[in-house]
């Protein structure tokens, strides 16, 4: 079935690196997504991954992806107070594109 | 460029009630995608419209219902409002690109539904 799951809550300090984990129970996943949302505000896309890739780098992001275990992770390098938000995994399924399945979320805090 | 836009931004609604939210796709796409997001949660799909027709359909009741005009905006009209549909509303678009749904997903600032 459909299911993805995040562990809920992260606190890291300012500087230090912080990872965000999912987990995905369809193989049939296309495009996995990160999106940020911070208070009051709606989803703002981070990055995404093909399925085919094992990993994708954009600035201070690093996305890794390992499907035998279906497990994507978001690294944050040099974490600062302004990345302090809620962060959500998210995949679409072939043939299913435009239809979104999140996670719960994973609230990142990042204590100066 | 504007992104996407949906109105109003917050709404307070008593149970039995009807509702209707509207969103502008970003400039250039023709897809547009509601989810539900409660309190605490991730968003769940709603209704997916391309070409003014509904494509795709998530676990909701027929209380939801939606539409899609010629300019690619959109509405999502909720009746028979419940305790339950409080909630953010949530509206994305894309662009159809091939056949099928561009990888990119944009979402507005959402319309914050209470029910009292």
């Amino acid at each position: 079935g459909e299911d993805v799951e995040q562990s809920l809550f992260l606190s890291v300090r300012e500087g230090d690196s912080s990872v965000i984990n999912c987990t995905y129970t369809d193989s049939s996943s296309t495009y996995l997504y990160w999106y940020k949302q911070e208070p009051g505000a709606g989803l703002q896309l981070l990055t995404y991954i093909f399925s085919n890739m094992d990993m994708k780098q954009d600035q201070r992001l690093t996305v890794l992806l390992n499907k035998k275990d279906k497990h994507l992770s978001l690294r944050i390098a040099d974490t600062q107070t302004g990345d302090s938000a809620i962060y959500f995994c998210a995949e679409t399924l072939y043939n299913q594109g435009g239809k979104l399945i999140f996670g719960q979320g994973t609230e990142l805090s990042v204590k100066p | 460029d504007a992104g996407v836009t949906q109105s109003p931004t917050h709404l307070i609604k008593t149970r039995g009630q009807q509702v209707t939210l509207r969103c502008s796709p970003k400039s250039g796409h023709d897809t547009v995608s509601w989810y539900q997001q409660a309190l605490g949660q991730g968003p769940q799909f709603i209704f997916q419209y391309y070409e003014e027709e509904e494509r795709q359909r998530g676990n909701f009741p027929d209380r939801f219902s939606g539409h899609q005009f010629p300019n690619y905006s959109s509405e999502l009209n909720v009746n028979a409002l419940l305790l339950g549909d409080s909630a953010l509303y949530l509206c994305a678009s894309s662009l159809v690109a091939g056949g099928l749904p561009n990888e990119k997903l944009f979402f507005g600032s959402g319309t914050q539904l209470s029910v009292l």
